[in-house]
Parts: C-alpha cells; sequence; structure tokens
C-alpha cells in the first residue's frame, strides 16, 4: 500500500538555525499539507499546498517556515530560524484531492530545538 | 471557524468492556468526518470516515461511528476493547471542499489486560 514518507524521524537543531524536513508524498496526490503537534497537545495544521502555490495556511504559519515541492516528489517544510516553542512533531500529509478524500499521513519528525 | 471537541481526554476500561467517545463538531456547512488512531510510537491512522450515505460507518479493528447531523456529533463505538487498541483516538473534520483538517485534542484509551 502506498505510504507517506518522512525524513528525518528525528531532527535537534539549535535555537536560530535553519531546518528543512522533507516529505515524500503518495505518487499520485496533488494535495499535500503540514500539520504538528506539540508534545500533549492536539493536531494542528500549518499549511496546504496545491499546483505549486499555498492554498491555505494558518496564523501558525508565519514568515519564518516556507513550503516547496522542489521536484516532482519531495515536499519540504523549512522554518528560517528556529525557536524553543518550534519543538513538536511535524506530520506531512497528502489527498488525492481536496476535501472529500481522506489525508494520508506520515509518521512525523521529532523536531527538538535546543 | 470548525472546531471539534472530544468530550473524555483520558479513558481507562478493562478488556471486553464496551467503549464510546464522543465527538462534537462546529460548523455550518457540509463536512466530512474522521476518526484516526495514534498507537505508542506510531504515526496517525484512518480508523473510519464519514463522507455520505448511512451515518452509521464501520471501521477497522470493530470500531464504528454514527454521524447525528441534529447533533454535530460523530461518535465512535467498540462492542470490546482489547489490551492492543490502548491508543489515543483523533476526531477530525474537514469542509467539503475545505483544505485543512480540523482535530480534536484526543482521547487516551488505556486498556486493562
Amino acid at each position: 500500500e502506498p505510504e507517506v514518507t518522512q525524513t528525518p524521524s528525528h531532527q535537534v537543531t539549535q535555537m536560530g538555525q535553519e531546518v528543512i524536513l522533507r516529505c515524500v508524498p503518495i505518487s499520485n496526490h496533488l494535495y499535500f499539507y503540514w500539520y504538528r503537534q506539540i508534545l500533549g497537545q492536539k493536531v494542528e495544521f500549518l499549511v496546504s499546498f496545491y499546483n505549486n502555490e499555498i492554498s491555505e495556511k494558518s496564523e501558525i504559519f508565519d514568515d519564518q517556515f516556507s513550503v516547496e515541492r522542489p521536484d516532482g516528489s519531495n515536499f519540504t517544510l523549512k522554518i528560517r530560524s528556529t525557536k524553543l516553542e518550534d519543538s513538536a512533531m511535524y506530520f506531512c500529509a497528502s489527498s488525492a484531492t481536496v476535501g472529500g478524500y481522506e489525508q494520508y499521513f506520515g509518521p512525523g519528525t521529532r523536531l527538538t530545538v535546543t | 471557524a470548525q472546531s471539534v471537541s472530544q468530550h473524555n481526554h483520558h479513558v481507562i476500561l478493562s478488556e471486553a468492556a464496551s467503549l464510546e467517545l464522543g465527538c462534537n463538531y462546529s460548523y455550518g456547512g457540509t463536512v466530512n468526518l474522521f476518526w484516526y488512531v495514534q498507537y505508542p510510537g506510531q504515526h496517525l491512522q484512518l480508523l473510519l470516515k464519514y463522507f455520505s450515505g448511512d451515518p452509521l460507518v464501520k471501521g477497522i479493528k470493530g470500531f464504528e461511528a454514527e454521524f447525528i447531523k441534529s447533533k454535530f456529533s460523530f461518535n465512535l463505538r467498540k462492542p470490546s476493547v482489547q489490551w492492543s487498541d490502548t491508543a489515543e483516538y483523533f476526531c477530525a473534520v474537514n469542509a467539503l471542499r475545505g483544505f485543512k483538517t480540523i482535530f480534536g485534542a484526543g482521547t487516551r484509551l488505556f486498556v486493562k489486560a
């Protein structure tokens, strides 16, 4: 069964550093998403991406965040200058179409900012 | 704004007990509803989903959920839980043509063997 993959599984970085989290969505999916889950809290939507542009973003997704689909398979989330409060599990998801179909989630990248 | 409320944060049951986890959502339009499960150390997996049709939906591992439109509810049930059902359960909703999925805070279920 096709699945979403994410790398790395765990990333440790120092405050102020840039990190790039990588995702490979399911190959025939068109919509891509990033969510995060701070330890002990709910899963929160960050951004959705379709047709090479952001289709929706939350208030969390400020100027320090960016997303990119650099080639036909990868989907990345960049955090420009990490803060302690960025420590969380980041989930990538993809779906075949908008609404109407469930989003398939990757295993997540645990980001620890020290 | 869309929101999802899960009634219980922690539930402890003995094996073979029946389970019902409450979920209410707030949204004025047509929605799709989901229950996801996150086993310890694993990623989110879809348990079941409701898009339209029969409001009683059956998912994997013996779970089912009932959509009651008048109550804006989508409660998860299982007649007899097993130790292996120990996990965190998330109710989620997205709008018919919306992009983001809104999650509830989750319910941690612990099943005693």
